[in-house]
């Protein structure tokens, strides 16, 4: 299977900062990477597919970058809704991981 | 608009089995598959499986092959998610989503908690 490492597990930031969380791919996936969202209590949404491509209805605030085994995910500038939990994705392979997932706090 | 709705908490004993649904609305049926994922309390999420629409192809998780199967039922629009021998670290919420081989998951159901306890 290929695995999937987020850094860092946990980010403490204040609103209006500038966000990036990073995901390694254990093999390269091309842009076969997906972002979720998940609050506490509900089911995770999709942010952005195919490492860049945002999601009708996403702010612009969010993007993605990266190809092959290094991707991000930036939120320009913070806001309270935002404090949650990311996931990344891939679906290069027959059989779809998660990467373990960053909370990001309020700090 | 596209809806995903599961069925209702499960309270089960280990050895026992479960069966989820998955009703869905607002688009195509037969265009996408659905995909399980589960979250065990606290932790991330772990893909479970998914099945095509018309039950023609199928992927299981090693963690849960031979315990788990999945089926549609196309007549009315439903998903279902059978996992046998439940053991405590089944304990988790059972989404499905829309999705299946070489996809994302765009739209997700609302959750079922399924606790496994003696």
């Amino acid at each position: 299977d290929i695995q999937l490492t987020q850094s860092p597990s946990t980010l403490s930031a204040s609103v209006g900062d500038r966000v990036t969380i990073t995901c390694r791919a254990s093999q390269s996936i091309s842009s076969w990477l997906a972002w979720y969202q998940q609050k506490p209590g509900k089911a995770p949404e999709l942010l952005i597919s195919k490492a860049s491509s945002l999601e009708s209805g996403v702010p612009s605030r969010f993007s993605g970058s990266g190809s092959g085994t290094e991707f991000t995910l930036t939120i320009s500038s913070l806001q309270p809704d935002d404090f949650a939990t990311y996931y990344c994705q891939q679906y290069k392979s027959y059989f779809p991981t998660f990467g373990q997932g960053t909370k990001v706090e309020i700090k | 608009q596209v809806h995903l709705v599961q069925s209702g908490a499960e309270v089960k004993k280990p050895g026992a089995s479960v069966k989820v649904s998955c009703r869905t609305s607002g688009y195509t049926f037969s265009t996408y598959g659905i995909t399980w994922v589960r979250q065990a309390p606290g932790q991330g999420l772990e893909w479970m499986g998914w099945i095509t629409a018309d039950n023609a192809n199928s992927n299981y998780a090693q963690t849960v092959r031979g315990r788990v199967t999945m089926t549609t039922d196309t007549s009315t629009r439903t998903a279902y998610m059978e996992l046998r021998g439940l053991r405590s670290n089944d304990t988790a919420v059972y989404y499905c989503a829309r999705g299946s081989g070489y996809q994302t998951f765009d739209y997700w159901g609302q959750g079922t908690l399924v606790t496994v306890s003696s």
